[in-house]
C-alpha cells in the first residue's frame, strides 16, 4: 500500500503521559501536513512542512505540542503533558504542492491517530 | 486569519432527492477543493476549482465556484444511501496552509 499510513491508530493515555504519533506520507510527496480534528468539526490546521522544514504552525497550538520531519521523509507529532482537551483524531495528509505557489495540490489523509486522554 | 464557514451544518434527505451545501470565505480565494469524509473515514478528495465562474461535473455531483472566488457549492443530485457522509470545502490561505469548514453532515434516508 503505498497511502498515507499513521501508527498508532488508536492511543489512550493517562492525562499528564507524553505521547508520540508517527505519520509515513507517500513517497514522493514534498509537503506533509498535520491536522486534529473532533466529533462533528472540520479539520483544524496544526502545521505543515515543505520536505524537512516546517513552515508554518498554528497559533492554537500549544508549546506543549511539537512536529518534526527529519530529512523530509516520516514526520512525528509530540504532545507533552497531554490534557484532556487534547482528546481528538490526529490526522496526517501529504500532497505534491508547488513551492511558493497557494496551491497546495490534491491532500492525501491517513486513517489518523485516535486520541483519548482520560 | 481566513475563515471558511459552509452551510447548513446538517441535511436530511430522503434518496432520490437533491442536496446543496454552501461555502464562504472571508477573503477571495486563489482555488478551492472539496473533500467527502465517511462515518468513521477519513477525508478524501473530490475536486478543485481555480477558475471564476468556474462549473465541474462528477456524475451526479455538480461544484460551483463563485465569481469573486469567495464562495463555492456542492450540489448532488438525486441522492443515494452512498452520497452519506461530511462534505468539506477547503481553501489555501497563506502558502501551504488549507484551511477546511466546518462540513456539512448529509443523511440519506433509503
Amino acid at each position: 500500500d503505498t497511502g498515507v499510513s499513521q501508527d498508532p491508530r488508536h492511543k489512550i493515555t493517562k492525562r499528564g503521559q507524553n505521547v508520540t504519533f508517527r505519520c509515513d506520507p507517500i513517497s514522493e510527496h514534498n509537503r506533509l501536513y498535520w491536522y486534529r480534528q473532533t466529533l462533528g468539526q472540520g479539520p483544524e490546521f496544526l502545521t505543515y512542512f515543505q520536505n524537512e522544514a516546517q513552515l508554518e504552525k498554528s497559533r492554537l497550538l500549544s508549546d506543549r505540542f511539537s512536529a518534526e520531519r527529519p530529512k523530509g521523509s516520516f514526520s512525528t507529532l509530540e504532545i507533552q503533558r497531554t490534557e484532556q482537551g487534547d482528546s481528538a483524531m490526529y490526522l496526517c495528509a501529504s500532497s505534491l504542492g508547488n513551492p511558493g505557489r497557494l496551491n497546495t495540490g490534491e491532500l492525501f489523509f491517513g486513517e489518523g491517530s485516535r486520541l483519548t486522554v482520560l | 486569519g481566513q475563515q471558511v464557514m459552509q452551510i447548513p451544518q446538517y441535511q436530511h434527505v430522503q434518496e432520490g432527492e437533491d442536496f446543496t451545501t454552501y461555502c464562504n470565505s472571508s477573503t477571495t480565494l486563489s482555488n478551492i477543493q472539496w473533500y467527502k469524509q465517511r462515518p468513521g473515514g477519513h477525508p478524501v478528495f473530490l475536486i478543485q476549482l481555480v477558475k471564476s465562474g468556474e462549473v465541474k461535473k462528477q456524475k451526479r455531483l455538480t461544484f460551483q465556484f463563485g465569481e469573486a472566488k469567495k464562495n463555492s457549492s456542492l450540489h448532488i443530485t438525486a441522492t443515494q444511501t452512498t452520497d452519506v457522509g461530511t462534505y468539506f470545502c477547503a481553501g489555501p490561505s497563506s502558502y501551504g496552509k488549507l484551511t477546511f469548514g466546518q462540513g456539512t453532515i448529509l443523511t440519506v434516508h433509503p
